[in-house]
């Protein structure tokens, strides 16, 4: 079974641009999950897709926003970038089953490593 | 706010000593995850554990949660050069929406 894929995995970006990344899936996983790691704030959640509906969302500022199609493929976008969203962006997929999100094992990609100059 | 806390935050071991990482949360948790990222990599999902007391073991890896629910444990024997990385635990927001704290990891470095 094929794994988690990101695309694409490095990108370089200058300040007030905006950006789109893309995720797909291990098939059959319906939720996707979105996190930001950095050295100084480690692993962050973003937020979570399921059924092509945000069901959950971490503290990050309406610049970050997401979305899921139907074929449970994601997408994150970072609108006006600031220096500091640089880092490596990390999607995840799981089952979703019983339990809600957090009991769930996440598969993670490979992430989007983005610079921001 | 709710917090996970990991430490150390670096460890350095030769190879063939064991090595622990601690995760301590201020709040109760419901379940806790722990994940493997190697240099360059992306986290891989070890394993959860839920039940208050729980100890697991796969191989040389030994993970413990406390009774209180609030502090895990995950203890490696004889370690390898293999066993490099940074080590997670992850656990639950205690609210009712469904989110994720990861702590900030230990970097375990491996001495030959």
């Amino acid at each position: 079974k094929a794994g988690v894929t990101q695309t694409p995995r490095y990108l370089i970006k200058t300040r007030g641009q905006q950006v789109t990344l893309s995720c797909s899936p291990i098939s059959g996983h319906r939720s996707v999950s979105w996190y930001q790691q950095t050295p100084g704030q480690g692993l962050q959640f973003l937020f979570e897709y399921f059924s092509e509906t945000q069901r959950n969302k971490g503290n990050f500022p309406g610049r970050f926003s997401g979305r899921q199609f139907s074929n449970s493929r994601s997408e994150m976008n970072v609108s006006t970038l600031e220096l500091g969203d640089s880092a490596l962006y990390l999607c995840a997929s799981s089952l979703a089953l019983a339990g809600g999100f957090s009991y769930n094992e996440q598969f993670f990609g490979p992430g989007t490593r983005l610079t921001v100059l | 706010g709710q917090q996970v806390m990991q430490i150390p935050q670096y460890q350095h071991v030769q190879e063939g000593e064991d090595f622990t990482t601690y995760c301590n949360s201020s709040t109760t948790l419901s379940n806790i995850q722990w994940y493997k990222q190697r240099p360059g990599g992306h986290p891989v999902f070890l394993i959860q554990l839920v039940k208050s007391g729980e100890v697991k073991k796969q191989k040389r890896l030994t993970f413990q949660f406390g009774e209180a629910k609030k502090n895990s444990s995950l203890h490696i024997t004889a370690t390898q050069t293999t066993d490099v990385g940074t080590y997670f635990c992850a656990g639950p927001v205690v609210n009712r929406d469904d989110k994720i704290i990861f702590g900030k990891g230990t970097r375990l470095h491996i001495l030959p």
